[in-house]
């Protein structure tokens, strides 16, 4: 039973680019959250979206970022135009169920901006 | 997210000592987890609590929920060298989602 996949594991962009992000949740979970994880810090909340929806972005950057969870295919948090501060590792996590209170992480993405 | 005060921030142990490092929140917490994270690794949950003075265990890993809902503490006994790590507390208050985490908690075993 296969854990969260997340890709790529390293991602070096240049100010200005785009860095697309990718999580495919475990099997039979359908919400997704994602954190971000500056150095030597905990985990910050970002979004929760479930199937085609997003339930609460209220964690995310209001401008250049974005998220979906399509019917199809694994979630994407996208960022537009980063800057050197968007450096940092994402996280998603999956869970069964909004009852489920278990959150089962990925290896995340380390996102390098030069 | 609440805010969670987790400590002590780093700890340097002998191999066979025990750890415990704790965690505080401002608000009172439904669900209170722990994970282990390794370097360049994703946080790998090791305990789930889910009720006020819950104890519960995971090998030589024990964890209980506060009485008080507003903290939960770790141990880890008889330490041995994969021990080493960052261990993150994280809560989660009733009707929300969302894991506020603490900052973690540095763990170096010595041999």
């Amino acid at each position: 039973n296969a854990g969260v996949m997340q890709n790529p594991r390293h991602l070096v962009r240049r100010r200005g680019q785009e860095a697309r992000l990718r999580c495919s949740p475990m099997k039979g979970h359908s919400h997704v959250y994602w954190y971000r994880q500056l150095p030597e810090e905990g985990l910050k909340f970002m979004v929760y979206l479930q199937k085609e929806n997003i339930i609460d972005e209220s964690g995310m950057p209001k401008e250049r970022f974005s998220a979906e969870f399509p019917k199809e295919g694994p979630s994407i948090l996208r960022i537009q135009q980063v800057v050197r501060g968007d450096s940092a590792a994402y996280f998603c996590a999956s869970s069964p169920s909004t009852t489920g209170h278990e959150q089962y992480f990925g290896p995340g993405t380390r996102l390098t901006v030069t | 997210g609440q805010q969670l005060n987790q400590s002590p921030q780093s700890m340097f142990i002998q191999e066979g000592e025990d750890v415990s490092m704790n965690c505080t929140s401002s608000s009172i917490f439904n669900t209170w987890l722990w994970y282990k994270q390794d370097p360049g690794e994703g946080p790998v949950l090791l305990i789930a609590l889910y009720k006020a003075g819950e104890l519960t265990s995971n090998g030589r890993l024990t964890a209980q929920f506060g009485i008080t809902r507003k903290d939960s503490f770790l141990n880890i006994s008889a330490s041995i060298p994969s021990d080493v790590g960052i261990y993150f507390c994280a809560g989660r208050p009733r009707h929300d989602y969302k894991l506020s985490f603490g900052a973690g908690t540095t763990v170096t075993v010595r041999a």
